[in-house]
């Protein structure tokens, strides 16, 4: 079955606290990206990843980190994390076409709680 | 910048009834238009999409307008029903230099039994 695939689903963490989600996609596609969703807000980008090795900053990127060493996978890592980065997080990945991104698929979601 | 909007943020329908749910975008450049459906607790699912090529598409119970004139996007779901409930997003992909989707807010659609 094609999909993302994030983990873990519930994360509750203390300020400070070195992180990783992981997130992987069994579709073979180019681009990935991480999202936040926050009420009233909507979904907000962080970071995205057109290839292997090629990642750069989205519309919130301070406090996050990103790695492509593999095409499959993308962890989003939070190096001391902070309340305010308590929210709901998705990745998504999806095959490039010229400058478009087609077939967008996302995860099912992180719920990320930092005391 | 750029942004993609709902006219709505809440819809109540009678189960049975039609829905449409409204969105504009602003980018002149967008190709590619989406719409997904989130239930609670759950991430974004694909509905439907339309390529700027087209004014029209239709999947089961559901059809997307696309009037490129005023930039307006628009989701039809026929006969509603309570599994409908959800949040909608439109989301417009303009190949700008991050390739991405830009969301809007969402709608939030509910059925009434």
């Amino acid at each position: 079955e094609a999909q993302v695939t994030q983990n873990p689903r519930y994360l509750i963490t203390v300020t400070g606290k070195k992180l990783t989600v992981t997130c992987s996609q069994n579709m073979n596609h180019e681009y990935m990206s991480w999202y936040r969703q926050d009420p009233g807000l909507g979904l907000r980008q962080i970071y995205y990843s057109m290839n292997v090795e090629v990642t750069d900053k989205g519309d919130v990127p301070e406090g996050y980190k990103v790695s492509r060493k593999e095409k499959r996978n993308f962890p989003l890592i939070l190096e001391s994390p902070s309340p305010n980065q308590t929210s709901l997080y998705f990745c998504a990945s999806s095959f490039r076409q010229g400058v478009f991104s087609y077939g967008y698929t996302f995860g099912s979601g992180t719920r990320l709680t930092v005391v | 910048g750029e942004s993609v909007g709902l006219h709505l943020p809440t819809l109540s329908v009678q189960e049975g009834d039609n829905s449409i749910i409204n969105c504009a975008y602003s980018n002149s450049a967008s190709d590619y238009f989406i719409w997904y459906k989130q239930e609670s607790g759950k991430g974004p699912q694909f509905i439907i999409d339309i390529r700027s090529n087209m004014d029209k598409r239709q999947g089961q119970r559901v059809t997307v307008l696309l009037n490129k004139t005023v930039k307006h996007l628009s989701l039809q779901i026929a006969a509603t029903q309570p599994g409908d409930s959800a949040v909608y997003f439109c989301a417009e992909n303009y190949g700008g230099s991050q390739g991405n989707l830009i969301f809007g807010k969402g709608t939030k659609l509910s059925v009434k039994p």
